[in-house]
């Protein structure tokens, strides 16, 4: 069974604030990792692939790093606004490239 | 709009019942994905099938079936539905692996 686990489950932090979150995946038979960020009512949108050992991607004030030999994965957002409110998810593939599996989430929401 | 159609929004049905989920991916997207998203649970991988061929399965109960067309779209068949088969049902679909997944709306289904 593959555990792809997320951390903190959730977090409530204030405008302005700096986060980060945690995603841990199995070191051995790496390909990809991706993260999606999942707002209520609406589909997944998918947020970075990250596929080498020390990549970090950044897209606006949010950005994400990677360590394939420890098997994790942060995802920053700097200065948090109340539209980044919504569950962060990471997404491992398992046992074959096309199985991508996902974590449970985090949810943030920021509050003003 | 991601580009990815999945109908039907939302459908009601009995115990029983068949239903058949539709999905249309992106332009020029040969892998589609199925997800299912009960109550409190993440989003579990059901299928992926890629250019008409099954690649990857995940823990897709034997009631269920899908298959992909020469024109890419796809269909998830569900029969002898149970009350706990009420969930939402993503499609996604992808270029290439490991690119980004793009989701559908969901086609969110009640089992009475």
């Amino acid at each position: 069974i593959l555990n792809v686990e997320q951390s903190p489950q959730s977090l409530h932090v204030q405008e302005g604030d700096s986060t980060n979150f945690t995603c841990s995946f199995p070191s051995s038979n790496f390909y990809a990792l991706h993260w999606y960020r999942w707002e209520t009512a609406k589909s997944p949108e998918a947020l970075f692939v990250m596929t080498l050992n020390g990549d970090e991607k950044k897209k606006g004030r949010i950005s994400a790093t990677l360590n394939t030999k420890e098997g994790y994965s942060y995802l920053y957002i700097k200065g948090s606004q109340p539209e980044d409110s919504a569950t962060y998810l990471c997404a491992f593939p398992w046992g074959t490239a096309s199985k991508l599996t996902f974590g449970t989430g985090t949810r943030l929401q920021v509050t003003l | 709009d991601s580009g990815v159609t999945q109908t039907p929004k939302h459908l009601i049905t009995a115990t029983g019942q068949r239903v058949t989920l539709r999905c249309s991916p992106r332009s020029g997207d040969l892998s589609v994905y199925w997800y299912q998203q009960s109550l409190d649970q993440g989003l579990q991988f059901l299928i992926q099938y890629y250019n008409g061929e099954e690649r990857a399965k995940g823990n897709i109960l034997e009631r269920f079936s899908a298959q992909q067309f020469p024109d890419l779209h796809s269909e998830l068949n569900l029969s002898s539905l149970e009350l706990g088969d009420s969930a939402l049902y993503f499609c996604a679909s992808s270029g290439g692996q490991p690119a980004e997944l793009f989701f559908g709306e969901g086609s969110r289904l009640t089992v009475l």
